[in-house]
């Protein structure tokens, strides 16, 4: 079974700062990706970030960027310049390459930015 | 195309009556998810569609919840009977099908049993 461990129910930061979610996960897969999704208040889920299990090169994309350590099973995201719109639900997710790629999420982290 | 669609948005019903979820995905996502969300949990795997087949069921879908997607295009979830913890945002994703492709999520639905 795979399970996702988010263990910082709340987080806030001031805007323009920078902030660092942490995620693990346990599995014994050996080939998987891992998400990072966030969810606005009473929006839908968007993808922030993936990462493939495969590559040792950390994902980026603008101002979020990924800390992974698959030997650790860790797999935290970094967001710079915080900026008032990324107030939200941010949930890891972890995806084993199977025929139905269902997610398994962590129970998230409430990331306020403060102006 | 605006994404992924689901009705209603709300739904408050008492317990014992039977309720009916709506998903419309993105038009051409062969693959369509449906996931539950508790107060304070991420969501969870319920049932996942490729085509109008249902290949995977979780345990979470007791013998009370239903899942259809006729002709590969939307899709329903039935629950009969519902008790009040049924009370959840119910989820639905769609994604195309390959290796990984990015699975897209609708605004969900969230049911309330009194």
């Amino acid at each position: 079974a795979q399970t996702v461990t988010q263990s910082q129910p709340e987080m806030s930061v001031q805007e323009a700062e920078t902030v660092t979610l942490s995620c693990t996960y346990d599995t014994s897969e050996s080939n998987y990706y891992l998400f990072w999704y966030k969810q606005p208040p009473s929006r839908q889920m968007i993808l922030v970030i993936r990462q493939e299990a495969y590559k040792q090169q950390n994902a980026t994309e603008n101002r979020f960027s990924v800390n992974f350590q698959k030997a650790a099973k860790s797999f935290s995201l970094k967001i710079s310049d915080s900026q008032l719109g990324d107030t939200a639900m941010y949930f890891c997710a972890f995806m084993k390459l199977n025929t139905g790629n269902q997610f398994y999420f962590g129970t998230g982290t409430s990331l306020t930015v403060i102006p | 195309d605006t994404g992924v669609s689901q009705n209603p948005r709300h739904k408050i019903t008492k317990r014992g009556q039977n309720v009916t979820f709506r998903c419309d995905p993105i038009s051409e996502h062969n693959r369509l998810y449906w996931y539950r969300q508790t107060l304070g949990q991420g969501p969870e795997f319920l049932t996942y569609f490729q085509n109008e087949a249902q290949l995977e069921k979780s345990r979470l879908l007791s013998d009370r919840f239903s899942a259809e997607r006729p002709k590969g295009s939307f899709s329903t979830l039935e629950i009969q009977r519902t008790e009040q913890g049924d009370s959840a945002m119910y989820l639905c994703a769609s994604s195309s099908s390959g290796a990984y492709t990015e699975a897209f999520f609708g605004q969900g639905t969230r049911l309330t049993v009194v």
